[in-house]
C-alpha cells in the first residue's frame, strides 16, 4: 500500500506559486519526505527532502506540518517547464530503505 | 549531480527475443537499481543491483525474466528477456550516492511487437 496521497492533478498559473499537498499520516520517526519530479519522457528529478524542519532550495520549498502527518511543496514561481508529475515519498534515509513511488500530482502550468 | 547514460535509448523488438539495457554512471555509486514505467502508469521498482552479488528482486519480478548484472561500481545491466508486448515500458536505471542522494537515468524505452 503507498504510504502517500496526493491529488491527482492540479493547475497553477504561470509566475504564480504552485502548492502541491501530500499526506503521509503513518509516516514513522525515522522516515524523510522526499519530492521527486518527472517531466514528460525523462527520468525523474530529485527536488527536496526534510525531516521535520521546513527545507529551501534553489527549486523549491517543503513545508512539514508539527505532527508530520502531512507537508507541501511549494514551487514559488511556477514557469511552464515546472508541467511535470511530482512525487511525494517518505522512506528512511541514509540505509537501504527503497524509493518507492505512489501516482504523484500531475501539475499544469497554464500562461 | 550524476551523469547517467543508458543504451540503448530506444528499441523496437520482436516478442520472444531478449534485450540487454546498459547504465553507465561518471562515478562509484553506492547502490543501482532498475525500475520499470509501463505506459500511463508510475515508476515500480524491479530490483536492487548488488556488486558482486546477485540481485534483490521486488515482488512479481524474478531473475529469469530480468537478469541483472553489476560488474563494478559504475555499470549495471537489465536484460528483458522472452519478451511479449506486455513488456513495453521505459525502463530506468537509478543510482544512490553515499550522500544518501538519488538520481535517475534517462530511460531506455522499449517496444514489444
Amino acid at each position: 500500500d503507498a504510504k502517500t496521497t496526493q491529488p491527482p492533478s492540479m493547475d497553477c498559473a504561470e509566475g504564480r506559486a504552485a502548492n502541491l499537498p501530500c499526506n503521509h499520516s503513518t509516516i514513522s520517526g525515522n522516515e524523510y519526505v522526499y519530492w521527486y519530479r518527472q517531466i514528460h519522457s525523462q527520468g525523474p528529478q530529485y527536488i527536496i527532502h526534510g525531516l521535520k524542519n521546513n527545507e529551501t532550495n534553489e527549486m523549491a520549498s517543503l513545508i512539514i506540518t508539527e505532527d508530520r502527518k502531512s507537508s507541501t511543496l511549494i514551487l514559488p514561481h511556477a514557469t511552464l517547464r515546472d508541467t511535470a508529475v511530482y512525487y511525494c515519498i517518505v522512506r528512511v534515509a541514509y540505509n537501504t530503505d527503497k524509493l518507492i513511488f505512489g501516482t504523484g500530482t500531475r501539475l499544469q502550468v497554464f500562461p | 549531480s550524476a551523469v547517467i547514460s543508458q543504451k540503448p535509448s530506444r528499441d523496437i523488438c520482436q516478442r520472444g527475443t531478449s534485450l540487454t539495457i546498459q547504465c553507465q554512471v561518471d562515478s562509484q555509486v553506492t547502490m543501482m537499481f532498475w525500475y520499470r514505467q509501463q505506459p500511463g502508469q508510475s515508476l515500480t521498482l524491479i530490483a536492487t543491483a548488488n556488486q558482486g552479488s546477485e540481485a534483490t528482486y521486488e515482488s512479481g519480478f524474478v531473475i529469469d525474466k530480468f537478469p541483472i548484472s553489476r560488474p563494478n561500481l559504475t555499470f549495471s545491466t537489465l536484460t528483458v528477456s522472452n519478451m511479449s508486448p506486455e513488456d513495453s515500458s521505459i525502463y530506468l536505471c537509478s543510482v544512490r550516492y553515499s550522500t544518501d542522494t538519488q538520481y535517475f537515468g534517462p530511460g531506455t524505452r522499449l517496444t514489444v511487437l
